[in-house]
């Protein structure tokens, strides 16, 4: 089975300062890892996705996440946040050569920005 | 980019009735959606997958005769909650699977039943 876990549910940092937002998963073989941002009311934006390749994976408004194999984890990081950066971010998962195609997000960790 | 159209974006019924929520990929084709249910701040919890000609594919504890999917069509799904009652108010936002690999999100339907 696969799962995501988000440990955090809230992650404040000052405007101008990095910002990790943390997720570790289990799943069976190579995974598909998945960052998505949600505003209020509104469906998910994708920011980045992890298939192959490098561990360091590069996605929309400045984000990035890392990829670790040994960690199963796949952190979302940003060097720089914007107070517009403020939003709840989902970490998904599916396994990469699984005949069901269907992802699994974590919980959610809400991101919030301040001045 | 990938674009998922869903409709209604809000929608308020009286309980007892049925709502139909579509969800339309616009500039590609979507073998197989999926339709999520997600709580006031929680996350989003998969009630279904739909693959087109074929029937949905339930996961454990959603009603498959509560909620009816329909994918008619390698572009079109909907949903229909059939007879509505307060507990089924939540935000349902669909997702299609390109043929690249992708997933891509409608913007989600607030459904309010009173």
């Amino acid at each position: 089975a696969q799962s995501v876990a988000q440990p955090e549910d809230q992650v404040n940092v000052a405007e101008g300062n990095p910002l990790t937002v943390k997720c570790t998963y289990s799943v069976s073989g190579n995974p598909y890892l998945f960052w998505y941002v949600q505003y209020p009311n509104r469906g998910l934006q994708f920011l980045l996705k992890y298939i192959t390749g490098d561990n360091l994976v590069k996605g929309s408004y400045g984000f990035e996440a890392e990829f670790n194999k040994s960690q199963t984890s796949f952190h979302l990081k940003k060097p720089s946040a914007l107070v517009s950066d403020s939003a709840l971010y989902f970490c998904a998962v599916r396994a990469l050569y699984s005949s069901a195609s269907k992802i699994i997000f974590g919980s959610g960790t809400r991101l919030s920005i301040r001045p | 980019g990938a674009v998922v159209s869903q409709h209604p974006s809000w929608v308020i019924c009286k309980s007892g009735t049925s709502v139909k929520i579509e969800c339309r990929s616009l500039d590609f084709q979507a073998t197989t959606m999926f339709w999520y249910r997600q709580f006031p701040k929680q996350s989003l919890m998969l009630m279904a997958t739909s693959n087109e000609g074929s029937k949905a594919t339930y996961e454990q504890g959603v009603e498959k005769d509560k909620f009816l999917i329909n994918h008619a069509s390698l572009t079109l799904s909907t949903l229909t909650v059939t007879s509505a009652h307060p507990e089924d108010s939540s935000f349902y936002i669909c997702s299609a699977l390109g043929t690249g690999g992708g997933y891509t999100f409608g913007s989600g339907t607030r459904l309010t039943v009173v």
